[in-house]
């Protein structure tokens, strides 16, 4: 099981939008649906904001957006907010039906 | 509303046993799989394990000779323990609620656990 491959960071102005990848395998990414992406503030329990590779919780702002390509999955903050400002980590099911997460972004809104 | 929350010591020693206890309120403990997830220090988020209420239960491979989950439905309860652990155990530690495998939907509010030499 290694870790879910993400930038280690990534910025931008209010306004801006950003896009987060998540790079895995055919072993999980690849060949199921079945990504999620969580939003952790400091000192917070994570927040799911993503599930099924595009699927948004209600509630979940709608400036939030999921898409997959092959073995790498995105996550897209459109309109960027000063809140939005926080760490984004990705999560996929395995083969081994095992679940592996990423090694997280730190999203800074300048 | 669903709520999780975590108990258990703060302080465990090194080679010692770390165990912690999850409970559920605000919904069935029934049909889900319940996963421990631990986050050390600064660090990214870490699937440890699940158990489903048929009793299935999978772990992450590099913890997997040392964890063990468990399910008590009547209390509805799960629980984690964590053996020989070392200060490499030191983290939060988050129960939460999986639907099929696909998300984690509802979280606790983590615990930290640091493991003293």
């Amino acid at each position: 099981q290694s870790a879910l491959t993400q930038p280690a960071s990534v910025s931008a102005s209010p306004g801006q939008s950003i896009t987060i990848s998540c790079t895995g395998t055919s072993n999980n990414v690849g060949n199921y649906n079945l990504v999620s992406w969580y939003q952790q503030h400091p000192v917070k329990a994570p927040k799911l904001i993503i599930y099924e590779d595009t699927k948004r919780p209600s509630g979940v702002s709608n400036r939030f957006s999921g898409s997959k390509s092959g073995t790498t999955a995105s996550l897209t903050i459109s309109g960027l907010q000063a809140e939005d400002e926080a760490d984004y980590y990705c999560c996929s099911y395995e083969g081994s039906g095992t679940l592996v997460f990423g090694g997280g972004t730190k999203v800074t809104v300048l | 509303q669903v709520q999780l929350q975590e108990s258990g010591p703060g302080l465990v020693k090194a080679s010692e046993t770390l165990s912690l206890t999850c409970s559920v309120s605000g919904g069935s403990i029934s049909s889900y799989y319940w996963s421990w997830i631990r986050q050390p220090p600064g660090k990214a988020l870490e699937w440890i394990g699940y158990v489903h209420d048929a009793g299935s239960t999978k772990y992450n491979s590099s913890l997997y000779s040392r964890v063990t989950i468990s399910l008590d439905t009547s209390k509805k309860q799960f629980s984690l323990r964590l053996s020989s652990v070392t200060a490499a155990d030191t983290a939060v530690y988050y129960c939460a609620r999986s639907r099929e495998l696909r998300d984690f939907d509802y979280w606790g509010q983590g615990t930290l656990v640091t493991v003293s030499s």
